[in-house]
């Protein structure tokens, strides 16, 4: 177990509607990561945070959005859902300030737009 | 276009036997990680290496690192059904941000 927990665990939605994914950081970190996992493929990089800014962004649209929190918890928002959309969600928490910058994972969110 | 491909796309051995995959990338980075994931579940980190360092080892794994080439092999030896999993390689082009992964390998662990 890692210490960095995501909800819900699975979600269904519509085309068009809008989701927002949480996702709670490992104690004594600072750093979130959000990636997008299709089916079978690598985790793709969407954004990271740091101490409440955006601090990367991989090639998504607009429509992907965060916040991370005071207390570093984290949220991803999509706005107008689209089928290839679905994917598992997962969130990564590291501490900047460390060496390495080792990150660990949550279980993921497993989304599935219909 | 992904940074990290990993080789081969999947792997079928016995217990008790060895396996490797490969990694290999297109740019310069900082560092690379491998992780191991288990059916649709979150990443396990398993080991870390530098751009600086040319092997490490962390139990049953060894991992090195060839910067000229531009890429990276994980052996684990004495494999067992628990290790039935995809293996991921992952690099970061600046510290800390934009990781990249690979598609993964399956490997299949058979008793």
């Amino acid at each position: 177990e890692t210490g960095v927990t995501q909800s819900p665990t699975h979600l269904i939605k519509t085309r068009g509607q809008q989701v927002t994914l949480r996702c709670s950081s490992q104690s004594g970190h600072n750093t979130v990561s959000w990636y997008q996992q299709a089916l079978g493929q690598g985790p793709q990089f969407i954004f990271q945070y740091y101490r409440e800014e955006e601090n990367g962004r991989g090639n998504f649209p607009p429509r992907f959005s965060g916040l991370q929190f005071p207390n570093y918890s984290s949220e991803l928002n999509v706005n107008a859902l689209e089928l290839d959309d679905s994917a598992l969600y997962l969130c990564a928490s590291s501490s900047w300030d460390s060496i390495g910058n080792e990150q660990f994972f949550g279980p993921g969110t497993r989304l599935t737009v219909l | 276009s992904q940074q990290g491909e990993e080789d081969p796309q999947a792997l079928s051995i016995q217990e008790g036997e060895n396996a490797t995959m490969n990694c290999s990338y297109k740019t310069s980075i900082n560092n690379l990680q491998w992780y191991r994931q288990n059916s649709g579940r979150g990443l396990v980190h398993l080991i870390l290496i530098r751009s600086n360092e040319r092997e490490k080892h962390s139990g049953r794994l060894r991992v090195t690192l060839d910067t000229s080439k531009k890429s990276s092999s994980l052996l684990i030896t004495a494999s067992r059904a628990a290790d039935t999993a995809s293996y991921f390689c992952a690099t970061d082009d600046n510290y800390g941000q934009n990781f990249v992964f690979g598609p993964g390998t399956r490997l299949s662990v058979l008793p």
